[in-house]
């Protein structure tokens, strides 16, 4: 069974229709993150938590939101989507580092489209 | 603001020649430096890492060099296989930073 996984895998919406992306992990892990892919762009940082009680924007947080239901849960919401959202979405999770992140370990990704 | 490049978006290499993936970062703060490799489909996986206190780090076929002056780094893999075809990003980051900043991606492709 996978580490780290992801629901749905795959997600056609329409503009302005209010979506979650759900990430669960059994590695134990304290941290959580959600990136997006974009060609050209690479992976890009939305938000990430250090714990439960731990919430952080990352660089490109507007029109996102999450919420950290448990230590294995982390989902990501885009309440109002727009196309530009239109991308391939990734949590990753990784243990407590030493001041450095440790290694990452990423889900399969779902890949959302907004019409 | 682009703090970490991969001015290649791709890459093709003959089967069994070197394959090298270049990266540069802007940001001096930057110490620790990953590659993630991709294939299709699936989310990264971690490949290989460097530390700023070393210049060289090699597991197996890979190899990572980082050049701090230049503010550069490169991974070389040795023989290259087919298996080796995916997208490799490099990614950064620095002591009680805790994130990680990654790069655009270079896509690889091993011609059998």
């Amino acid at each position: 069974d996978a580490d780290v996984t992801q629901t749905p895998r795959n997600r056609i919406t329409k503009t302005g229709k209010r979506i979650m992306l759900e990430c669960s992990q059994t590695k134990g892990h304290d941290r959580m993150y959600w990136y997006r892919q974009d060609p050209g762009l690479g992976l890009r940082l939305i938000y990430y938590s250090f714990d439960v009680k731990d919430i952080n924007k990352g660089e490109i947080s507007d029109g996102y939101s999450v919420s950290r239901q448990a230590q294995a849960k982390f989902s990501l919401s885009l309440e109002s989507a727009i196309p530009n959202q239109t991308a391939l979405y990734f949590c990753a999770t990784s243990d407590r580092g030493q001041g450095y992140t440790d290694t990452q370990y990423f889900g399969p990704g779902t890949r959302l489209t907004v019409l | 603001d682009q703090q970490v490049k991969q001015n290649s978006p791709s890459l093709s290499v003959q089967e069994g020649r070197i394959s090298i993936l270049n990266c540069d970062y802007t940001n001096s703060m930057f110490d620790y430096f990953l590659w993630y490799k991709k294939y299709p489909a699936e989310g990264p996986t971690f490949l290989i890492s460097i530390s700023s206190i070393k210049d060289k780090n090699e597991d197996g076929r890979f190899t990572v060099f980082l050049n701090k002056s230049a503010k550069h780094l490169s991974l070389h893999i040795v023989p290259s296989q087919p298996g080796d075809s995916a997208v490799y990003f490099c990614a950064a980051t620095g002591f009680g930073n805790e994130k990680l900043t990654f790069g655009t991606g270079t896509r690889l492709t091993i011609i059998p």
